[in-house]
C-alpha cells in the first residue's frame, strides 16, 4: 500500500515536444505529491508538488495533473528542451504519526530530449 | 544558504573497513533522512530523524549500518564492516516538515573493493 508505481522507465522525446510521466498509488491517505528532478552526479531536486484538493498545478513549462478518483498523477513537460534531460521521480507522503511522514519514491524515469 | 552538505563526495575503501559518511542539514530543518541509491533498487530510505531522534530505521539493511545525529547540525552514517554490495550513492536530505519537500545533498559515492 505504500508503493508508488511510475512509468515509463525511460522516455525519449523530440525537442519541442511534450514529455509525459505517469504515477499511480494505492494509499488514499497520501496527501502530498512532489516530483523531483535529478541530473547525473547530483542529488534529486524538488521540481513541483501538488496536494489532492486541486486537479492541476502549473509552474512554467511543468504541469502536474492529478486524478484523485483514479489515484493517478502525472508530470507534463511542455516544449521539452535538451536541458530537461534528467531522471524524474514522483513521490507521495502523508501527514500523521511519526513514522508516516516519509516520502515514498517511484522508481524513476530517465528522460532524454533529442534535437 | 549552502544547502545540505555531505562529505566525502567519493569514498573508495577495501572490504572489511569502516566507512563514515557525514551530513550537515540546512539550519532550521527538523527532519534528516539518509537514502541509498543504486540502479537495481532506486532510492531507498535507510533511516530518518526528527529533532535529532531516530524515528524510523526499518530501512537499515543490517546491523553493519548505524546512524547518529548528535546535534541539529550533524549526522553520520557508519558502515562497519563494509562489503562490496554496499557500493552505492548515499544521499542525505533535510526538510522543515511535511509539505515542504526535501532538500538533498550532492551525495557520497561509495565504492567497496
Amino acid at each position: 500500500q505504500q508503493q508508488v508505481k511510475q512509468s515509463p522507465q525511460s522516455l525519449i522525446v523530440q525537442k519541442g515536444g511534450i514529455s509525459i510521466i505517469n504515477c499511480a498509488y494505492e494509499n488514499t491517505a497520501f496527501d502530498y505529491f512532489p516530483w523531483y528532478q535529478q541530473f547525473p552526479g547530483k542529488g534529486p531536486a524538488l521540481l513541483i508538488a501538488i496536494r489532492p484538493d486541486v486537479s492541476e498545478k502549473k509552474e512554467g513549462r511543468f504541469t502536474i495533473s492529478f486524478n484523485k478518483s483514479a489515484k493517478q498523477f502525472s508530470l507534463h513537460i511542455m516544449d521539452s528542451q535538451p536541458g530537461d534531460s534528467a531522471t524524474y521521480f514522483c513521490a507521495a507522503s502523508m501527514i500523521g504519526n511519526f513514522g508516516n511522514e516519509k516520502l515514498t519514491f517511484g522508481t524513476g524515469t530517465r528522460l532524454t530530449i533529442i534535437p | 544558504d549552502a544547502g545540505v552538505i555531505q562529505s566525502p563526495r567519493h569514498e573508495v575503501t577495501e572490504m572489511g573497513q569502516e566507512v563514515t559518511l557525514r551530513c550537515k542539514p540546512i539550519s532550521g530543518h527538523d527532519y534528516l533522512f539518509w537514502y541509498r541509491q543504486t540502479m537495481m533498487r532506486g532510492l531507498e530510505l535507510l533511516i530518518y530523524f526528527n529533532n535529532n531522534v531516530p524515528i524510523d530505521d526499518s530501512g537499515m539493511p543490517e546491523d553493519r549500518f548505524s546512524a547518529k545525529m548528535p546535534n541539529a547540525s550533524f549526522s553520520t552514517l557508519k558502515i562497519q564492516p563494509s562489503e562490496p554490495r554496499d557500493s552505492a550513492v548515499y544521499f542525505c536530505a533535510s526538510t522543515p516538515g511535511h509539505l515542504y519537500g526535501y532538500t538533498f545533498g550532492s551525495g557520497t559515492r561509495l565504492t567497496v573493493v
